[in-house]
């Protein structure tokens, strides 16, 4: 099955950890993102990546970082500058053929800093 | 990126249909126009695109005015699991692909 994948579902972290979370695709997507979504709200955009060895700040990017060494993988980093890191993470990727606006997006991640 | 502008909420009955309006009046020439299913707790699901006049598929209809300033899906028979949240977006997905996510229209369906 193609689609992607997001690691772990659940994710607990205390205040002063880095903690990664994992999006891997299997579609031959080229572009790649990460959004957080906190409740009763819509989906902002940490970063995105169009380009293996390439990736753009979106509108929230402070305290997070990423990588992108792979086509496959676009992990996310939550660094311990993320004031407030509790929410939903949701990693999407999108090809670059019509439907042109169609993002394929994982189950998510949720992260509680306890 | 076009803004747009949709309804906080919607309440609808089983078997009706339902029409969720969207605005965008600064849409651009080269924008599409995008909606998407939002289910609590997963991912958005991809529904229906469309650049104008009528757009027809298995589970929805999307319905584009000529000037392109507002779209309106169309949820034919509902279901009680048509409750979810709704976006509406606009891009041009060409470039960098970035979409812009409202709050979305939350759309509760009752027996």
């Amino acid at each position: 099955d193609g689609g992607i994948t997001q690691s772990p579902k659940y994710l607990f972290r205390k205040e002063g950890q880095n903690v990664t979370l994992s999006c891997e695709q299997n579609l031959n997507h080229d572009a790649m993102y990460w959004y957080r979504q906190d409740p009763g709200q819509g989906l902002r955009l940490i970063y995105y990546s169009q380009i293996v060895n390439d990736f753009q700040k979106g509108d929230i990017a402070e305290g997070y970082s990423v990588s992108r060494e792979k086509k496959e993988s676009f992990p996310l980093t939550v660094t311990s500058a993320q004031k407030n890191p509790t929410a939903f993470y949701l990693c999407a990727s999108r090809s670059t053929s019509p439907p042109y606006n169609e993002q394929f997006f994982g189950p998510g991640t949720r992260l509680t800093v306890l | 990126l076009a803004k747009t502008t949709q309804p906080i909420s919607m309440d609808s009955y089983e078997g009706q249909e339902v029409n969720i309006t969207c605005s965008h009046n600064n849409i651009a020439t080269n924008d599409y126009i995008t909606w998407y299913q939002q289910f609590p707790s997963q991912g958005p699901r991809f529904i229906i695109q469309g650049y104008k006049t009528k757009v027809t598929n298995e589970v929805a209809s999307l319905f584009i005015p000529a000037d392109r300033k507002s779209s309106t899906l169309s949820l034919p028979r509902v279901s009680l699991s048509d409750t979810a949240v709704y976006y509406c977006l606009v891009g041009d997905g060409g470039s960098q692909g970035n979409l812009i996510f409202g709050k979305g229209t939350k759309l509760s369906v009752k027996p």
